[in-house]
């Protein structure tokens, strides 16, 4: 089973600070997946990272695949109350199926 | 709505009795997926259905659990004799087996509660 361990499991900053949330493994995926699931809904697809180094962009959210193709992490800058709640990375190995990370829960307090 | 749309939203039920869950993917998704998350926590991977080849059921965790497919579509998901410690949210999402990468669309979810 591949293991997706998330960092910090808890997060809570001040509107405007900086933050961020990284996923680790020791398996190399084909493709890694960031979702940001809210209280009663399911998770929301942000982006999908492909490429080792590579970076992606999105408005205030930067997301970083490692060269390995091991790990990513998710920087968001200038953190909004919008940007709470949990934050799940997933990672595929090519067989069609994701393995989810253990989570983030970020509050961002106005 | 164009959704992956889930029913019951929620179901509380008695120790030892069995309960359906059910899935309505988006329209022309061939992958459908069974997930289950307690307590806001990471995802657990439970069943994969693709088109009409046999299921991937490695993550059911026991027996009571079971999930069928009908015409391609709709999906049900059974837990039989159900426990205490079933009780949490289960996830469907679809995805388009064609796509590029495996981008899955989840719906609201079900919360169960086993008393």
């Amino acid at each position: 089973t591949q293991l997706l361990e998330q960092s910090p499991q808890f997060l809570s900053i001040q509107e405007g600070e900086n933050l961020t949330v990284y996923c680790n493994s020791s398996s190399v995926f084909s493709s890694l997946q960031w979702y940001r699931q809210e209280p009663g809904e399911g998770p929301v697809l942000l982006v999908t990272v492909v490429t080792g180094g590579e970076v992606k962009k999105l408005k205030r959210l930067t997301f970083q695949f490692g060269d390995a193709r091991k790990d990513s992490s998710l920087h968001i800058t200038a953190a909004q109350p919008g940007d709470t709640g949990l934050y799940l990375c997933a990672g595929e190995t090519g067989a069609n199926n994701l393995f989810f990370g253990t989570g983030t829960r970020l509050t961002v307090i106005p | 709505g164009a959704g992956v749309s889930q029913s019951p939203s929620n179901k509380v039920t008695e120790k030892g009795k069995d309960v359906e869950l059910r899935c309505d993917p988006i329209s022309g998704h061939t992958a459908l997926y069974w997930y289950r998350q307690s307590l806001g926590q990471g995802l657990e991977f439970l069943i994969y259905f693709q088109g009409n080849s046999a299921p991937d059921k490695s993550g059911l965790p026991s027996d009571r659990f079971s999930a069928e497919r009908t015409g391609g579509s709709v999906s049900t998901l059974t837990i039989q004799r159900t426990q205490q410690e079933d009780s949490a949210v289960y996830l469907c999402a679809s995805s388009l087996a064609s796509a590029s990468y495996n981008e899955q669309f989840f719906g609201p979810g079900t919360r169960l509660t086993v008393l």
